[in-house]
């Protein structure tokens, strides 16, 4: 099994459409948590933390499920430049640290007109 | 001007040829990383340094090396490049405190014939 899991997709989704992705992790063990973004042929960029109270940053949403082992990031009135990749991260080793740091293969989305 | 560069961003190479990823940072960052992704398997850490005197192998090393000249550069290399090593290698840094935060250069697409 993966240390980190995603649907690959693709999601195709018209605009204004509300989208979900999640993404679980094995190591129950793991430290903090975060949604990347990569555009087609682009380096990633982080999107935002994942705290365990939840984060929220203007029409994405991160929520962490601990019991679960599962990320989510929601996405409202889904844009056509929110098309993309996302990627879950997940660091099982101390805060700060990069040596446990796994990224997930991605969640494809298209946002079609 | 990028905070992150790379070099070459593209290069074709021939099996058993020696070839060299340059990556330079101008954003001050004590931590740096090379990484490679292939579709289907998201970004593995080849190496990592932590400061200019410290060099860690991450979950990939073999057949690699890598050069950290000076805080702002770090270079990869492939002693002698086989077809596997096909990959988008992605450089970044990173904060001390703050490693999942990284920050990554443009990529650069090797391709070994």
């Amino acid at each position: 099994r993966k240390e980190v899991e995603q649907d690959p997709g693709p999601f195709n989704v018209p605009e204004g459409a509300t989208v979900a992705f999640n993404c679980t992790y094995s190591n129950s063990a793991s430290q903090s948590f975060f949604w990347y973004r990569q555009d087609c042929r682009k380096e990633p960029k982080l999107l935002m933390s994942v705290y365990s109270s939840g984060n929220e940053d203007g029409r994405f949403t991160a929520q962490l499920n601990r019991a679960s082992q599962y990320i989510s990031l929601l996405i409202r009135d889904s844009k056509l430049s929110d098309s993309a990749t996302y990627l879950c991260v997940v660091n099982t080793g101390p805060s700060g640290s990069a040596r446990q740091l796994t990224f997930g293969s991605g969640t494809q989305l298209t946002v079609l007109p | 001007d990028a905070d992150v560069t790379q070099t070459p961003r593209n290069r074709i190479t021939k099996t058993g040829k020696r070839i060299m990823l340059e990556c330079s940072q101008t954003k001050g960052h004590d931590r740096m990383y090379w990484y490679r992704q292939d579709p289907g398997l998201g970004l593995r850490l080849i190496y990592y340094s932590f400061d200019v005197k410290d060099i860690n192998k991450g979950e990939i090393s073999d057949g690699y090396s890598v050069s950290r000249q000076a805080q702002a550069k770090f270079s990869l290399s492939l002693e002698s490049a086989i077809p596997n090593q096909t990959a988008l290698y992605f450089c970044a840094t990173s904060d001390h405190g703050t490693a999942e935060t990284q920050y990554f250069g443009p990529g650069t697409r090797l391709l070994v014939l």
